[in-house]
């Protein structure tokens, strides 16, 4: 059975520091891992896809990375900024070709400024 | 394209009490997915359909739920004789194989 564990569970970091969300994974046969946002009481919001056959993906200040020999992925966040305050959850689609997620528990980022 | 839409947003509703939910996919989309999600976990699976056929149920999903997708389109999640141990946030998500899934704003079920 897949398990996803996210680590830290929490994290406050004044404005500005670059930062490091941590999520792994016991199954390395994945599909693909991807990392999502959410707002309290709101839906999740996608923000980086990374295939199996893919090291990283960035977009703006994010930046995720893939090992699936040793079942992790980061997801980077530079010049971090109050609007960044949210859950990150990470998930991964694998056992199953089509595309059920398997999600980490999510780390809880407060931003302040 | 508007992105996944979930109606309603929020339900409070009795115990014992039949609710139902709506979930419209993106239009493209032939992957529809039913996740559950209680306060402070990650989301966990409940069920899958590729176009109009049911895949995958997860255990979790008991003789009370019942999803279903005719055509192929929008869906529904239907949950009889509701306990308190439902009250979740009830999500729906929509791929294309292989791709990025999108998720819509959630319901919020609340068993009082």
């Amino acid at each position: 059975k897949q398990e996803v564990t996210q680590i830290p569970a929490a994290l406050s970091v004044p404005e500005g520091e670059n930062l490091v969300l941590n999520c792994s994974f016991t199954d390395s046969a994945i599909y693909n891992l991807q990392w999502f946002r959410q707002d309290p009481g709101k839906g999740l919001t996608s923000l980086l896809l990374i295939q199996s056959s893919q090291r990283e993906q960035t977009s703006g200040r994010l930046n995720a990375s893939l090992d699936k020999s040793s079942g992790r992925s980061t997801l980077y966040i530079a010049a971090s900024q109050p609007g960044d305050s949210a859950t990150y959850l990470c998930a991964n689609a694998g056992g199953t070709s089509y595309g059920k997620l398997t999600f980490g528990q999510g780390t809880i980022l407060t931003v302040h400024p | 394209d508007t992105g996944v839409s979930q109606d309603p947003r929020h339900k409070i509703t009795k115990r014992g009490q039949n609710v139902t939910f709506r979930c419209d996919p993106i239009s493209e989309h032939n992957r529809l997915y039913w996740y559950r999600q209680t306060l402070g976990q990650g989301p966990e699976f409940l069920t899958y359909f590729q176009n109009e056929a049911q895949l995958e149920k997860s255990r979790l999903l008991s003789d009370r739920f019942s999803a279903e997708r005719p055509k192929g389109s929008f869906s529904t999640l239907e949950i009889q004789r509701t306990e308190q141990g439902d009250s979740a946030m009830y999500l729906c998500a929509s791929t294309r194989p292989n791709t990025e899934a999108f998720f819509g704003q959630g319901t919020r079920l609340t068993v009082v």
